[in-house]
């Protein structure tokens, strides 16, 4: 078993719509959960870092965090075509130097 | 343009060349790191430097040599590739302490072997 599985879609949207992605995991010992966004070409970018179980708020990006189901999401609400990206979890155990990454899903918002 | 440069983009190499990609980053950190990128798989961790000494090498084929001459330059040495070994190779660097979680990626190296 992986210890991270994230659908790698591909999943594509109408612009506005509100998008849902999904990570799952199997080691508990994971405490940061990170998603990067990974444009065409480029390296992925850092889009938001949690800790604790709970949602987090950045404009319109949620992240949340479900410790006791092993489950990570991220939000995106009003999409739009610049969201079109791969984007990739990743979490990392306290004091560890190695992130742990889902295969990434890809993204398309149609306009 | 990120604070991570890699060189070249493109690289084009037959199994029995010698080849070297780059790395620079200009964030001020002190640990960088050799990522493998292939077609629905994960990133997969190569190397690690922190504070300039390989801290994490995962069972990577000799046939990758790193280098970390200074806390801002990463090199990857390659030889006698694969053709499996195409794939994009990614540079990354993070604080060494209490940023490991916080990579910023380049671009990447986007490497056929023939």
């Amino acid at each position: 078993q992986k210890e991270v599985e994230q659908d790698p879609g591909p999943l594509s949207v109408p612009e506005g719509a509100i998008v849902s992605l999904n990570c799952t995991y199997s080691n508990s010992a994971f405490q940061y959960f990170m998603w990067y966004r990974q444009y065409s070409r480029k390296g992925p970018e850092l889009l938001m870092y949690t800790y604790s179980s709970g949602n987090k708020e950045d404009g319109r990006f949620t992240a949340q965090v479900d410790k006791s189901s092993k489950y990570i999401s991220l939000f995106i609400r009003d999409s739009q075509p610049s969201d079109s990206a791969t984007y990739l979890c990743a979490m990392i155990k306290t004091g560890a130097n190695n992130l742990f990454f889902g295969t990434g899903t890809r993204l398309t918002v149609i306009p | 343009e990120t604070g991570v440069t890699q060189t070249p983009r493109h690289l084009v190499m037959g199994m029995t060349n010698k080849k070297s990609l780059k790395c620079e980053q200009h964030l001020g950190h002190n640990a960088m790191y050799w990522y493998k990128q292939s077609a629905k798989k994960p990133l997969e961790l190569m190397f690690v430097y922190s504070l300039e000494e390989r801290v994490e090498n995962n069972s990577v084929p000799s046939r990758f040599s790193p280098e970390c001459p200074n806390s801002s330059h990463l090199f990857l040495h390659l030889h006698t590739l694969q053709p499996e070994d195409s794939a994009l190779y990614l540079c990354a660097s993070s604080q060494a302490t209490g940023g490991s979680e916080k990579l910023f990626f380049g671009s990447g190296t986007q490497l056929s072997v023939l």
